[in-house]
């Protein structure tokens, strides 16, 4: 159980153009999901925190205009880079906390796969 | 603010030679400690959670402990398939529930 996707892998766009990243929880509810980014040999940066049904949290320095979260459902958060431009390229990463009371695994938080994003 | 910081950066080990990873931090409160390893080109893949000092838990070649301070992740007669990285991350009793990840171990296993 517990298994998380992203659609898509990996996306190539030109600069200036939008690129909309899916993260679906495949067999458990997600009240919140979080996004996270990745640049080469570093470790994950939390971008924001997404709860289903409000607004998504940012973590200082991330422009809340450019990166637009939204979590429409329970199983469904999707990310958007409006403007994208070269430093945009990283691998950005889903993650879904399994909610409390699940015996065993409490709290924990499940990863995609990545999403692969150049921008040129 | 929460810190968390892994070493060595890299280890490189022969196939059987074990060894341990560290994996210190500061957290004004800790909710969990949660270890997980990353392939690359994928996302981490979740290994344990720690809970308080003194937790051990085990997983085939993988076993993690944890104190007050640090957790270590022991690493018995390692494989190749054990290569990747090894993530620590910390989870604070307050906010809602982000993880605050350490820079990871490179762990190589040559036969």
């Amino acid at each position: 159980g517990a298994v998380v996707s992203q659609h898509p892998s990996w996306v190539i766009c030109k600069s200036g153009t939008s690129v909309k990243i899916e993260c679906r929880s495949l067999d458990f509810q997600a009240t919140t999901m979080f996004w996270y980014r990745q640049f080469p040999k570093q470790s994950l940066m939390l971008m924001a925190t997404s709860n289903e049904g409000s607004k998504a949290t940012y973590e200082q320095g991330v422009e809340k205009d450019k990166f637009l979260i939204n979590h429409a459902s329970l199983t469904l958060s999707t990310l958007t880079v409006t403007s994208a431009h070269p430093e945009d390229s990283s691998f950005y990463i889903c993650s879904a906390r399994d909610p409390p009371g699940r015996e065993g695994m409490a709290y924990e938080q499940y990863f995609g796969p990545g999403t692969r994003l150049t921008v040129t | 603010e929460d810190q968390v910081t892994q070493s060595p950066e890299a280890l490189r080990l022969q196939e059987g030679e074990s060894s341990s990873l560290n994996c210190s931090y500061t957290v004004s409160g800790l909710r969990g400690l949660f270890w997980y390893r990353q392939d690359p080109g994928k996302g981490p893949e979740f290994l344990f959670t720690l809970y308080s000092a003194g937790e051990e838990k085990e997983k085939e070649r993988l076993k993690a402990t944890l104190t007050k301070k640090e957790s270590f992740l022991h690493i018995t007669a390692p494989k190749p398939e054990d290569s990747a990285t090894y993530l620590c991350a910390v989870q604070a009793v307050a906010g809602s529930y982000q993880l605050t990840f350490g820079k990871g171990t490179k762990l190589s296993v040559i036969p």
